[in-house]
């Protein structure tokens, strides 16, 4: 069946480091992937997309690219600040149903 | 304007009680969900119903029963409540059920304390 695994928190970086929060998926059809975030005491917020093989999606300095060939969608920002500290899911949608991966904590030390 | 709103959004309550968790969504959507998040911050789905149908019923105990008055709308009642039911509990809705593009949007979800 689909699945979504990434890598376990946390991940404790300093102001201005570069984040990659790995994410590799299965899936039987063509799914479209998500990263969401979830900041304390909140819900989820969609924080980017991509619905095919090579889109790449971005939102506020975050990118992730769709790569088919290593079923991946790997989280990356070129320079955290502390108030991206938070929950960040991984997340496929394949006909009606979404898989959330298990969630990577993100701490950004000033 | 919240889009998915969610209430309570604390609940605390002895075992064995009865208790509901209402969620409304105003963005339009056809589909709406019910997920569990444990201390650990697993996501887990629970139901999803597509225009008042439900769609995925996952193992859920027959405890936790999801009502859907219209599409607006997903209530979630829970039957003698157990130690092992405390968790947040988020509402969250999508456009269509059937593509594979449909974001979802969650609401702030319901932090239930079950003593």
């Amino acid at each position: 069946g689909d699945s979504v695994t990434q890598m376990e928190g946390p991940v404790t970086l300093s102001e201005e480091a570069f984040l990659t929060i790995n994410c590799t998926y299965t899936a039987t059809g063509y799914p479209s992937l998500f990263w969401y975030v979830q900041y304390p005491g909140e819900g989820l917020q969609l924080l980017l997309k991509a619905t095919k093989a090579d889109d790449k999606g971005s939102n506020k300095g975050f990118e992730a690219t769709y790569r088919k060939e290593t079923t991946s969608f790997h989280l990356e920002k070129g320079s955290v600040q502390v108030s991206d500290s938070a929950v960040y899911f991984c997340a496929l949608s394949d006909f009606n149903k979404f898989y959330f991966g298990s969630g990577t904590k993100l701490n950004v030390k000033p | 304007d919240t889009a998915v709103s969610q209430t309570p959004k604390y609940l605390v309550t002895q075992m064995g009680n009865d208790k509901s968790i209402k969620c409304e969504q105003n963005l339009g959507h056809d589909t709406m969900y019910w997920y569990k998040q444990d201390s650990k911050k697993f996501l887990k789905i629970m139901f999803s119903y597509n225009n008042k149908e439900l769609i995925i019923n996952e193992t859920v105990p027959n405890r936790f029963s999801p009502k859907s008055p219209d599409k607006a709308h997903l209530n979630l009642h829970i039957n003698s409540l157990e130690l092992g039911d405390s968790a947040v509990y988020f509402c969250a809705s999508s456009q269509g059920s059937g593509g594979n593009y449909n974001e979802q949007f969650f609401g702030p979800g319901t932090r239930l304390t079950v003593l």
